[in-house]
């Protein structure tokens, strides 16, 4: 199984000011035949199912705010918030859908208001 | 719009069975593979199990192979999820969810049900 870390487990930012989400995969998940990488975001508020963030490790889903934005490739990885807002408050997992359908989650990285 | 609707989790005492149901709405539920997630109280997302679009392919985590059996029935857009053998470890909030290009990427989740083991 790939696994999936991330860091760190908790942060708290001011109104309008960036929050960094990192993720880290065992192994690689960057398909080499389309150069892409297998990593998604997704947030997660208080009594909600997760809400898909991020996909192909930077494309936002529609409907997402562009103050989200995704990082990285291979094995390391960036969730950035650029100018948290209070409704962000939330559980950010990230999740590789490299070895499919055995995919796999991060522990999740609980982001408050300072 | 896409609506998927699980029920069937409540409370079961250890070793027991439930089966959970997923009612699947606003898209041709028959083109898409579909998974269950579970996430234990206070915990993370754990994928459970992964159905193909017509049913002859599954797959699940080692956690509960052998215990758990997922099934779909197109012709009522709905998705199912066999539990027996059930342990305390196997308490969640089970939530039905639809795999965006057959990725593994989840695009759409239901609202989730929640089952407890317990005696």
């Amino acid at each position: 199984d790939i696994v999936m870390t991330q860091s760190p487990d908790s942060l708290a930012v001011s109104l309008g000011e960036r929050a960094t989400i990192n993720c880290k995969s065992s192994q690689s998940v960057l398909y080499s035949s389309n150069n892409k990488n297998y990593l998604a975001w997704y947030q997660q508020k208080p009594g909600q199912p997760p809400k898909l963030l991020i996909y192909w490790a930077s494309t936002r889903e529609s409907g997402v705010p562009d103050r989200f934005s995704g990082s990285g490739s291979g094995t390391d990885f960036t969730l950035t918030i650029s100018s948290l807002q209070a409704e962000d408050v939330a559980v950010y997992y990230c999740q590789q859908y490299y070895s499919t359908p055995q995919v796999t989650f991060g522990p999740g990285t609980k982001v408050d208001i300072k | 719009q896409v609506q998927l609707v699980e029920s069937g989790g409540g409370l079961v005492k250890p070793g027991g069975s439930l089966r959970l149901s997923c009612a699947a709405s606003g898209f041709t539920f028959s083109d898409y593979y579909m998974s269950w997630i579970r996430q234990a109280p206070g915990k993370g997302l754990e994928w459970v199990s992964h159905i193909r679009s017509s049913s002859g392919y599954t797959n699940y985590a080692d956690s509960v192979k052998g215990r758990f059996t997922i099934s779909r029935d197109n012709a009522k857009n709905s998705l199912f999820l066999q539990m027996n053998s059930l342990r305390a470890e196997d308490t969640a909030v089970y939530y039905c969810a639809r795999d965006w290009e057959q990725l593994g990427l989840i695009d759409y989740w239901g609202q989730g049900t929640l089952v407890t083991v317990s005696s």
